[in-house]
């Protein structure tokens, strides 16, 4: 069974980098992008970025200039870090196992599109105040 | 990429069905089989309850059932339950921009 589970600091002034980690337990961290999303207070989830064991990432366009995600697979982790912080960055934010690598799959004559998060770290909340 | 459309709350008795609708466009939703349902229940990790459309994870209860007809997927639970009681969230990975886009989120309410 895969397990997420993350860490990182909970408390930023403004202009500070956030940096969360999620370590992956019961499987590899080879054949899919690993994400991170989050949620604002009262507001939906919003997915951020994602990363593969090769280190190749996609992320959100708004967030571009201030994201940058890593990977060690010798500790089969990835992280997040999240530069210039304000205000409208306090939220819960998740890590998530997403998308297959190389798409589509078929398995016992059903196909899949291997586009889903079907894991997810436990949330850690992250609030922005001076 | 914008935000998929979903409605801000629905609501039924134990035993009804309710229909969560999620509207997106061709660039996402209407695009390509990859919609995904997730329940967020306060404090916990979402849950996948479809995926790929129509597709139930082992384990999520044949109440809940996925479709999709043009730029608008849906959520339907069937025999309404107090624990279905969440935050329901559609998602859709949009192939040409490689890149994830969520809906705002549907409060299921059990009467």
């Amino acid at each position: 069974q895969v397990q997420l589970q993350q860490w990182g600091a909970g408390l930023l002034k403004p202009s500070e980098t956030l940096s969360l980690t999620c370590a992956v337990y019961g499987g590899s961290l080879s054949g899919y992008y690993w994400s991170w999303i989050r949620q604002p207070p009262g507001k939906g989830l919003e997915w951020i970025g994602e990363i593969n064991h090769s280190g190749s990432t996609n992320y959100k366009s708004s967030l571009k200039s201030r994201l940058t995600l890593s990977i060690d697979t010798s500790k089969n982790q990835f992280s997040l870090k999240l530069r210039s912080v304000t205000a409208a960055d306090t939220a819960v934010y998740y890590c998530a196992r997403g998308r297959v690598e190389g798409g589509g799959y078929c398995f016992g004559g059903v196909c899949y599109s291997g586009n889903n998060f079907d894991y997810w770290g436990q949330g850690t909340l992250v609030t922005v105040s001076s | 990429q914008s935000a998929l459309t979903q409605p801000r709350s629905v609501s039924g008795s134990p035993g009804q069905s309710v229909t969560i609708s999620c509207t997106g466009t061709s660039s996402d939703v209407g695009g390509y089989n990859s919609v995904s349902w997730y329940q967020h229940h306060p404090g916990k990790a979402p849950k996948v309850m479809i995926f790929d459309v129509t597709k139930r994870p082992s384990g999520v209860p044949d109440r809940f059932s996925g479709s999709k007809s043009g730029n608008t997927a849906s959520l339907t639970i069937s025999g309404l339950q107090a624990e279905d009681e969440a935050d329901y969230y559609c998602c859709s990975y949009a192939v040409t921009y490689t890149s994830w886009v969520f809906g705002g989120g549907t409060k299921v309410t059990v009467l």
